[in-house]
């Protein structure tokens, strides 16, 4: 399966951009990367995903390296409301039976 | 256009007992997954259902099992409850089958179980 790794947690101040990488070195040729925010107590909400380059919609960029083993979710000018958990998922390819796997997460802490 | 949404919000059941948490997908998907998540750590996929029949598995003992029903809304059984089984339990419903290409799944609030 493949698995993700992501910081544990990252601290940043208001206006600045946050940077959040994942590992998944055992990415299979078919799987999206996909990433998804979750605040406490509601289920996780869709973000952005790609599956190489670059991808930007109106509230993040994705950035995955030509052998996808990695990606970087950048949120530009965070605020506080951004304080969140942020999960990086890879899967859902045949390959791997349609599983998904969702990594440890990434407790983002904006502050003022 | 109505949301996931998930029943009952809270739930409290003994060791042993057996319990069904329901899952209403939003309106036009035809794909129900379900996510184990415990405190503090990321959800973990249990199954996806589409068009009635599974079609993906998580690594999670045969006492859970799940239903879609034709009109898409889901369940999931869980028998033989452990304390272990104490998480928050989201449905996600999505248009088409989870593949590399998967359509963004829409997540409901969850159900908080808890096992004593």
């Amino acid at each position: 399966l493949a698995k993700t790794t992501q910081p544990i947690s990252m601290d940043s101040y208001e206006g600045q951009e946050v940077n959040i990488t994942c590992s998944h070195n055992n990415i299979a040729t078919n799987d999206y990367i996909t990433w998804y925010q979750q605040f406490p107590s509601q289920g996780p909400r869709f973000i952005i995903q790609g599956y190489k380059t670059k991808v930007t919609n109106e509230v993040a960029s994705l950035f995955i390296p030509a052998d996808r083993k990695s990606s970087t979710l950048s949120l530009p000018r965070v605020s506080l409301s951004d304080t969140a958990v942020y999960y990086c998922l890879v899967g859902g390819g045949e390959e791997y039976g349609n599983k998904l796997v969702f990594g440890a997460g990434t407790i983002l802490r904006v502050k003022s | 256009e109505t949301g996931v949404t998930q029943s009952p919000t809270h739930l409290i059941k003994t060791r042993g007992q057996q319990v069904t948490l329901r899952c209403s997908s939003q309106s036009g998907h035809n794909t129900v997954s379900w996510y184990q998540q415990a405190l503090g750590q990321g959800p973990q996929f249990i199954f996806q259902y589409y068009r009635e029949e599974e079609n993906g598995r998580g690594n999670f003992p045969p006492r859970f099992s799940g239903l879609q029903f034709p009109n898409y809304s889901s369940e999931l059984n869980v028998n033989a409850l452990e304390l272990d089984d104490s998480a928050l339990y989201l449905c996600a419903s999505s248009w088409g089958v989870l593949s590399g290409n998967y359509n963004e799944q829409f997540f409901g609030p969850g159900t908080r179980l808890t096992v004593l």
